[in-house]
């Protein structure tokens, strides 16, 4: 059982280049969510979504894109990379309802010269 | 959004107990309380919630206030792996969106 899968696990990048960072979870969980984790920092939510086509912003989305479409993947996208962004990001999952627990995945660390 | 409040830092001593407060008091009727530990260079992992009772679980224990404006988890004998940062949080009705504050973070000292 995979969980939560996060790739890359490590990225370089310039300035203004743009990527996409991949979760997949195979636990058929409606619920996912993306955070990002600054040096010394809490966990601060980017964007979530609650099922397939289902998306909504979070606390910090600027700068970010994401879609829904499968129950499975929730790719989340930097559109033009700016050394702000510079964090470790994860990746969630749950299944729906307020006593169900999140899974996260391993995270990605990415660095934006 | 309905926030919590942890202390930034404690300290404790192996295979004592450590008590892990969290205050929320603008916590609504149908909002659980979860926490979540995060060791190092590792993402969060889940510990325990509960709504209103009290609850046990092979890692901790979940005590909660009566008005439920607050909650304490507790580690009954503190080991060396369970120093990490310690978050609570409020799973809302809309449980999609869960906010995380900047946790505790516990040292377990030899």
């Amino acid at each position: 059982n995979a969980g939560v899968t996060q790739t890359p696990k490590f990225q370089v990048l310039k300035t203004g280049q743009s990527m996409t960072l991949q979760c997949a979870q195979d636990m058929n969980h409606e619920y996912m969510s993306w955070y990002r984790q600054d040096p010394g920092m809490g966990l601060r939510l980017i964007h979530y979504s609650v099922g397939a086509g289902i998306t909504d912003q979070g606390e910090v989305p600027n700068g970010y894109n994401v879609s829904r479409s499968t129950t499975e993947d929730f790719p989340l996208r930097l559109l033009s990379a700016a050394p702000s962004q510079t964090s470790v990001y994860f990746c969630a999952s749950s299944y729906g309802g307020t006593r169900q627990p999140q899974h996260f995945g391993d995270g990605t660390r990415l660095s934006i010269l | 959004d309905a926030k919590t409040t942890q202390p930034n830092s404690m300290e404790s001593n192996e295979e004592e107990p450590v008590h892990l407060p969290c205050n929320h008091s603008t916590i609504s009727g149908t909002d659980y309380i979860h926490w979540y530990r995060q060791l190092p260079s590792q993402g969060p992992e889940y510990v325990i919630h509960g709504l209103t009772s009290n609850v046990n679980n092979r890692m901790a224990s979940l005590a909660i206030a009566e008005d439920r404006k607050s909650s304490t988890l507790i580690l009954h004998r503190a080991t060396l792996r369970d120093a990490a940062v310690y978050y609570c949080i409020l799973r809302k009705t809309n449980a999609g969106k869960s906010t995380f504050g900047d946790g505790t973070t516990l040292t377990v000292k030899p």
